[in-house]
């Protein structure tokens, strides 16, 4: 069973459309998160949310508003895509270590590619 | 905001050479992360560490929390084939909650046969 799901895995667009992006975790998680990768590698948080509850946001333009219906799922909707869009999206999950201030272990999942065309 | 230099941004080695790898900062991290990602996947996290000067292993990888709480490194033995990949750290700046994580640039692997 996959910990961490998003779906889909590749999404083709044109710019100026909306889209979204879902994620699910069975892991029964507190805290999940949106990342993005660029076309270098580099990860960089946009999201955070703690039982349903946002607690991280990102500079990140409005057009991206995240969406938690309850703790297991956490969505991202893009509005008015740009070509400067076009990254590898990542959801992730974690759970409080019960050690107070102790990083969490963040658990991926397999990705969506955007590409904006 | 906080940023973390890793190095070197990519190897080329052979099949069984051992492989050495780090990031540093220029403040004071918490915890220190080591991820790795396969092309096409998210990243999986091999070790983590959260004192000053712990050393932990996991099988072949070795990392290390530097005494100084601004650098960690990664050490793979005997590496083989399916140690390819990009090879991330990741860290807990001092003060930021645990939830905030800052990743560094990635070292891509690579193993010649």
């Amino acid at each position: 069973d996959t910990a961490v799901s998003q779906t889909p895995k590749y999404l083709v667009t044109q710019m100026g459309n909306d889209k979204s992006i879902k994620c699910e975790q069975n892991l029964g998680h507190d805290t999940m998160y949106w990342y993005k990768q660029d076309s270098k590698k580099f990860l960089k948080i946009m999201f955070s949310y703690n039982n349903k509850e946002l607690i991280i946001n990102e500079t990140v333009p409005n057009r991206f508003s995240p969406k938690s219906p309850d703790k297991a799922h956490l969505n991202l909707h893009i509005n008015s895509l740009e070509l400067g869009d076009s990254a590898v999206y990542f959801c992730a999950s974690s759970q409080a270590t019960g050690v107070r201030g102790r990083s969490e272990k963040l658990f991926f999942g397999s990705g969506t590619q955007l590409s904006v065309l | 905001g906080q940023q973390l230099n890793q190095s070197p941004q990519s190897m080329f080695i052979q099949e069984g050479e051992d492989v050495s790898m780090n990031c540093t900062s220029s403040s004071i991290f918490n915890t220190w992360l080591w991820y790795k990602q396969d092309p096409g996947e998210g990243p999986v996290l091999l070790i983590a560490l959260y004192k000053a000067g712990e050393l932990t292993s996991n099988g072949r990888l070795t990392a290390q929390f530097g005494i100084t709480r601004k650098d960690s490194f990664l050490n793979i033995s005997a590496s083989i084939p399916s140690d390819v990949g990009i090879y991330f750290c990741a860290g807990q700046p001092q003060f930021q909650g645990a939830q905030k994580l800052v990743f560094g640039q990635g070292t891509r692997l690579t193993i010649n046969p």
